[in-house]
């Protein structure tokens, strides 16, 4: 059964960089769709974006300008990497893996990522 | 852009029925699928239905999915409602470039 969890620094200063890593248990990152979706406080879901074995990514149009998705086979890891946060970017940063229709299972628990200065 | 639309909140005693609703914005949501995902505080969220009305294994009968064309909407309804399904309930669907989640529903079981 695959599990997830993420993990990174929970506070990152505006303008720096947001850097998050999840790490898979029980399959294999090369096999499967894997995407990043964020909480922020008082607000709904977000999708940030998915990649697939390197090859083939997506991202919100909202966010693509900021944000990139890799893999890492040797750990067995999904990363996402963001530029320039705000403090909008205050949210809690979930990875998930990616089925068919654009639905989501499993999903790690979530690391809550702060912007502040 | 493409919206869903929920109620903040639904609230009802135990053993009854809550249903949820998701409206599109635009076009028609019976063009894609939509799916549905349960948040409780300190837990990693779960899928409790997908593609429009199918239960993952291990998501009791209890959870139902629907698609309303005439509405332009897709239901969640939970039967015999239980003091564990107080949770936050999110729709979910997708266009050709974009994923997207509905505001959330805070059920709360009375």
């Amino acid at each position: 059964q695959v599990q997830l969890q993420e993990s990174g620094p929970g506070l990152v200063k505006p303008s720096e960089t947001l850097s998050l890593t999840c790490t898979v248990s029980g399959g294999s990152v090369q096999s499967s769709f894997w995407s990043w979706v964020r909480k922020s406080p008082g607000k709904g879901l977000e999708w940030i974006g998915y990649i697939f074995n390197s090859v083939s990514s997506s991202y919100n149009p909202s966010l693509k300008s900021r944000v990139s998705i890799s893999i890492d086979p040797s750990r067995n890891q999904v990363s996402l990497r963001m530029t320039s946060v705000t403090a909008a970017d205050t949210a809690v940063y979930y990875c998930a893996r990616r089925w068919g229709a654009n639905w989501f299972d499993p999903w790690g628990q979530g690391t809550l990522v702060t912007v502040s200065s | 852009n493409f919206m869903l639309t929920q109620p903040h909140s639904v609230s009802e005693s135990p053993g009854k029925t809550v249903s949820i609703s998701c409206t599109g914005s635009s076009g028609s949501i019976a063009n894609n699928y939509v799916h549905w995902y349960q948040l409780r505080p300190g837990r990693a969220p779960t899928i409790v239905i997908y593609d429009d009305n199918q239960r993952p294994s291990g998501i009791p009968d209890r959870f139902s999915g629907s698609i309303d064309s005439s509405s332009n909407s897709a239901s969640l309804t939970i039967s015999g409602l239980q003091t564990e399904d107080e949770a936050d309930y999110y729709c979910q669907s997708y266009d050709s470039e974009n994923v997207i989640f509905g505001g959330g529903t805070k059920v709360t079981v009375l």
